[in-house]
């Protein structure tokens, strides 16, 4: 299995209510990453876990809480977002140690989320 | 980690062999290049990586000179379905789980 599998793909979603993304990989790799990716921009990292522990956060409003329950799952949970937060987001998934980096990172198709 | 500059946009005929130029000057000895590609709606896909040199595989080739301050992506021959956005990225060899940032990456239109 080489991929990344994100669920859902589409939320609409309102500014009061909560809700999580979720992201899965049975690759083995030891690190898991949220991107944000608005239309025509690059993706933006938002959050890095390495072995199941958050190793790198980008300055993410409190609003976005990242988990990683085991090696293979991560979520993102949503709460009170705000219409700016409407965005593609994206699970990417590595080796930890960029000793071997053969393949490189491993991206999921996404979520849209639309906040109303 | 290294910055790098690419070209906004570019434009090719179908059939024509592309190269996407990125420029990254403060390159660190331990540093490797890496390009993706992005469809729209989709996550980025690996296309290749490489140190030095030349590397190709199925789909890509990659030139990287000698003082490694500038790579070329070379697609050969390429279609429509290869209408994409292309990004470069330089990362640390060796350490652990880091920061992947993407630049501004460079838009390829492939018309008929």
């Amino acid at each position: 299995d080489t991929e990344v599998t994100q669920t859902p793909k589409h939320l609409v979603m309102g500014m009061t209510n909560k809700k999580s993304l979720k992201c899965e990989q049975h690759m083995g790799h030891r690190a898991m990453y949220w991107y944000k990716q608005k239309a025509k921009k690059p993706p933006e990292l938002m959050f890095v876990y390495s072995y199941e522990k958050l190793s790198i956060n980008e300055s993410v409003p409190s609003r976005f809480s990242p988990e990683c329950p085991n090696s293979s799952l991560l979520n993102l949970h949503l709460h009170a977002l705000q219409p700016e937060d409407s965005a593609l987001y994206l699970c990417a998934s590595s080796q930890a140690s960029l000793l071997d980096i053969t393949g490189g990172y491993t991206f999921g198709s996404g979520t849209r989320l639309t906040v109303v | 980690l290294a910055k790098t500059t690419q070209p906004i946009s570019m434009d090719s005929y179908e059939g024509q062999e592309v190269n996407i130029t990125c420029s990254h000057n403060n390159i660190a000895t331990n540093d490797y290049i890496t390009w993706y590609q992005q469809f729209p709606s989709q996550g980025p896909r690996f296309i290749i990586q490489g140190y030095k040199t030349k590397v190709t595989n199925e789909v890509a080739s990659l030139f990287i000179p000698a003082d490694r301050k500038s790579s070329t992506l070379s697609l050969p021959r390429v279609s429509l379905s290869d209408t994409a956005v292309y990004y470069c990225l330089v990362l640390p060899r060796g350490g652990t789980a880091s920061k992947l940032t993407f630049g501004t990456g460079t838009r390829l239109q492939v018309t008929l």
